[in-house]
C-alpha cells in the first residue's frame, strides 16, 4: 500500500505570494490533518478534514486555508506569505473514524518564503 | 484544552545507556497518549501509544512508556539506547470525540559512541 504523499517536497516562495501544497493520503483513508513544523515550535496543529467537511481548526490566521476532494485527496493554500510562514508542512491521513487513531504522516514539504 | 509539553529540547545519552524521555499532559479526562519519532527529512512515525488499561505500553524498536494519572505524565523509556535511535522524539495527546491530536514540542535525541 503507498503511503502518504506530498508534492512538492521543497518550494521556494517571496513575501506576498501563494502557495497550493498538496497531500494523497493512504488508500482507504478519510481524514487529512495538516500540521507546521518549525524547529522549537514542535507540531501545530493547522486543520482536519473527513469526508470533505473540515472537523477540526487550529490557530492559524485565515491566510491559511484547505480543502479535501471526493477522492480524499487535500490542499493546503497560504496566501499573502510572510516570512514567519517558512516551514515544513506535514499531512497525516487516518481511516477518521475513532478517536484513537494513529496517524500515518508524509515526509512533508518544505517551504522557504523569502 | 488539551496540551503536551517535553521539558527536554534534547538529549545527549550514551550508546547501551537507558533513555527516559519526559512528558506531561494537560487535560481534564483521560487522555490518548503517543509517542511518534522523526528520523531527519522524513515524517513521523509511531511508536506507541495509550488509551486505557495497562498503563505501561510496550511499542516499536524497544521503546515502552508509562501512564502516571497522578502526575499527568506519560514518559517513554529505552533500557539500551543504539546510535539508530538517534532522532526527534514527540508526545502527542488526543481527546475522546475529538479528531485533533495536539503534539509536544519534541525532544531531539543524541547518541554518543
Amino acid at each position: 500500500k503507498a503511503g502518504v504523499t506530498q508534492t512538492p517536497r521543497y518550494l521556494i516562495k517571496t513575501r506576498g505570494q501563494q502557495v497550493t501544497l498538496s497531500c494523497s493520503p493512504i488508500s482507504g483513508h478519510r481524514s487529512v490533518s495538516w500540521y507546521q513544523q518549525t524547529p522549537g515550535q514542535g507540531l501545530q496543529f493547522l486543520f482536519e478534514y473527513f469526508s470533505e467537511t473540515q472537523r477540526n481548526k487550529g490557530n492559524f490566521p485565515g491566510r491559511f486555508s484547505g480543502r479535501q476532494f471526493s477522492n480524499s485527496r487535500s490542499e493546503m493554500n497560504v496566501s499573502t506569505l510572510e516570512l514567519g510562514d517558512s516551514a515544513l508542512y506535514l499531512c497525516a491521513s487516518s481511516p477518521g473514524t475513532t478517536t484513537n487513531e494513529k496517524l500515518f504522516f508524509g515526509s512533508g514539504t518544505q517551504l522557504s518564503v523569502l | 484544552a488539551q496540551s503536551v509539553t517535553q521539558p527536554d529540547i534534547h538529549i545527549t545519552v550514551s550508546e547501551g545507556a537507558s533513555l527516559e524521555l519526559r512528558c506531561n499532559y494537560s487535560y481534564g479526562a483521560t487522555p490518548y497518549l503517543f509517542w511518534y519519532v522523526q528520523s531527519p527529512g522524513q515524517g513521523l512515525q509511531l511508536l506507541l501509544k495509550y488509551f486505557s488499561g495497562d498503563t505501561l505500553v510496550q511499542g516499536i524498536k524497544g521503546f515502552e512508556a508509562e501512564f502516571k494519572r497522578s502526575q499527568s505524565s506519560f514518559n517513554l523509556r529505552k533500557p539500551s539506547v543504539h546510535w539508530s535511535d538517534a532522532a526527534e522524539y514527540f508526545c502527542a495527546v488526543g481527546r475522546t470525540g475529538g479528531f485533533k491530536t495536539i503534539f509536544g514540542a519534541g525532544t531531539r535525541l543524541f547518541v554518543k559512541a
